[in-house]
């Protein structure tokens, strides 16, 4: 099983700036990468797939990089609604697996 | 509009058993894949397994295998995931989501359906 690891388990940031998730893959997924965001009593919704292409209706805010192993989701001048927790997953591998979770937080 | 729409929150003892549905609309159900996916309290998620509705193709976890079974019903565009032996730290919100392509990422996820299991 591919294992997926995010960091920092916590990010404390302002609103208005810029904040970079990471998410490394314990072996190569190519850009089989996703990303969610969930918030408090919902269910996860996608933000990136593909490592870098934002879903439907995702603000140009939020962006994707990276392939391979190294990943990161960076959003760009934070709004509040943007405060949440973040998962990647890989979809490379059966089974698809995701990491623990980014929560992102108001400074 | 694509919507996934589950049963409601269950309440099990240790041992027994629980069925969770998903009844698909807005697309068509038998041209995508659906998964299963669990959060326990205050946890991350975790991936338990997937339904090829067109054909009734499976595939479960290692960690479930044996305890949980998913099954279609195409007439009513439904699926169902069935997990079995129920232990406390099977205490989940349990969604349904669809895959958008093979070998893709969830695009639409289902509200999710909270399985409580206490003695």
């Amino acid at each position: 099983e591919i294992m997926m690891t995010q960091s920092p388990a916590t990010l404390s940031v302002s609103p208005g700036e810029r904040a970079t998730l990471s998410c490394r893959a314990s072996q190569s997924v190519g850009s089989n990468l996703a990303w969610y965001q969930q918030k408090p009593g919902q269910a996860p919704g996608l933000l990136i797939s593909g490592a870098s292409t934002r879903a439907t209706g995702i603000p140009a805010r939020f962006s994707g990089s990276g392939s391979g192993t190294e990943f990161t989701l960076t959003i760009s001048s934070l709004q509040p609604e943007d405060f949440a927790v973040y998962y990647c997953q890989q979809y490379d591998y059966w089974p698809y697996s995701f990491g623990q979770g980014t929560k992102l937080e108001i400074k | 509009q694509v919507q996934l729409v589950q049963s409601g929150a269950e309440v099990r003892k240790p041992g027994a058993s629980v069925k969770v549905s998903c009844k698909s609309s807005g697309y068509a159900f038998t041209s995508y894949y659906i998964h299963w996916v669990r959060q326990a309290p205050g946890q991350g998620l975790e991936w338990m397994g997937w339904i090829n509705p067109h054909n009734d193709d499976l595939n479960y976890g290692q960690k479930f295998q044996g305890r949980v079974t998913m099954t279609r019903d195409t007439s009513i565009s439904t699926v169902y995931m069935e997990l079995s032996n129920l232990r406390s730290d099977d205490t989940a919100v349990y969604y349904c989501t669809r895959e958008r392509g093979v070998a893709d990422a969830f695009d639409y996820w289902g509200q999710g359906t909270l399985v409580s299991v206490s003695s």
